[in-house]
């Protein structure tokens, strides 16, 4: 099946840095999310994009849902060191057709 | 307040055994699924249910098998275990509203030699 294209692939940043990632896809979607992976832990969601051109926060998160609803990015603010993780988007038709990015694996140096 | 708890939390099986990962949510959420993830794939998804008594397959069914007695549960049987199944399984949930997101569980971290 088709997987998102997410990128970077990994981050190493000083913390205080901004970070952003992204997602494309040939596919058109309904919802995007993301979701950040702690180790040993399963993918907790972050944020949820419900609607083209959809700007939302969470905290020094935001993330967007691109107009031609074939894109995504998160941009996190002013890192701190317990932003480490692999951070995943997740493009979502409906409840049956969720498809995941390969993840970014975020590395914050203190 | 468990969430989605998945057990066991490690496993080893040998070739050719078979084991069931167990999946049990205390949200009464209709909508259950099980993915594994594989390092560089993303998560991709085996089976899921829309309810108790309705399952389906996913992007990656072969080699696995799913029922839904109950609405808590959601187990995932391997029959006859592979090398290729040595993954990391996550167990997900949701309410089954349009758009509604999922919750996962903590995951199954197995070997298969």
């Amino acid at each position: 099946g088709q997987q998102l294209n997410q990128s970077p692939q990994s981050m190493f940043i000083q913390e205080g840095e901004d970070v952003s990632m992204n997602c494309t896809s040939s596919s058109i979607f309904n919802t995007w999310l993301w979701y950040k992976q702690d180790p040993g832990e399963g993918p907790v969601l972050l944020i949820a994009l419900y609607k083209a051109g959809e700007l939302t926060s969470n905290g020094r998160l935001t993330a967007q849902f691109g107009i031609t609803r074939k894109d995504s990015f998160l941009n996190i603010s002013a890192s701190i060191p317990s932003d480490v993780g692999i951070y995943f988007c997740a493009g979502q038709l409906d409840r049956n057709d969720m498809r995941f990015g390969a993840g970014t694996r975020l590395t914050v140096k203190p | 307040n468990a969430g989605v708890t998945q057990t066991p939390k490690f496993q080893v099986l040998k070739t050719g055994q078979s084991m069931t990962l167990q999946c049990a949510q205390d949200m009464n959420h209709e909508y259950m699924s099980w993915y594994r993830q594989d390092p560089g794939m993303g998560l991709r998804l085996i089976h899921y249910s829309v309810g108790a008594g309705i399952t389906d397959q996913g992007e990656v069914p072969n080699g696995y098998n799913v029922s839904r007695s109950t609405t808590e549960d959601f187990p995932l049987r391997l029959l006859s275990a592979a090398p290729s199944q040595t993954s990391v399984y996550f167990c997900a949930s949701s309410s089954g509203g349009y758009n509604s997101p999922l919750h996962f569980g903590n995951g199954t971290r197995l070997t298969v030699t």
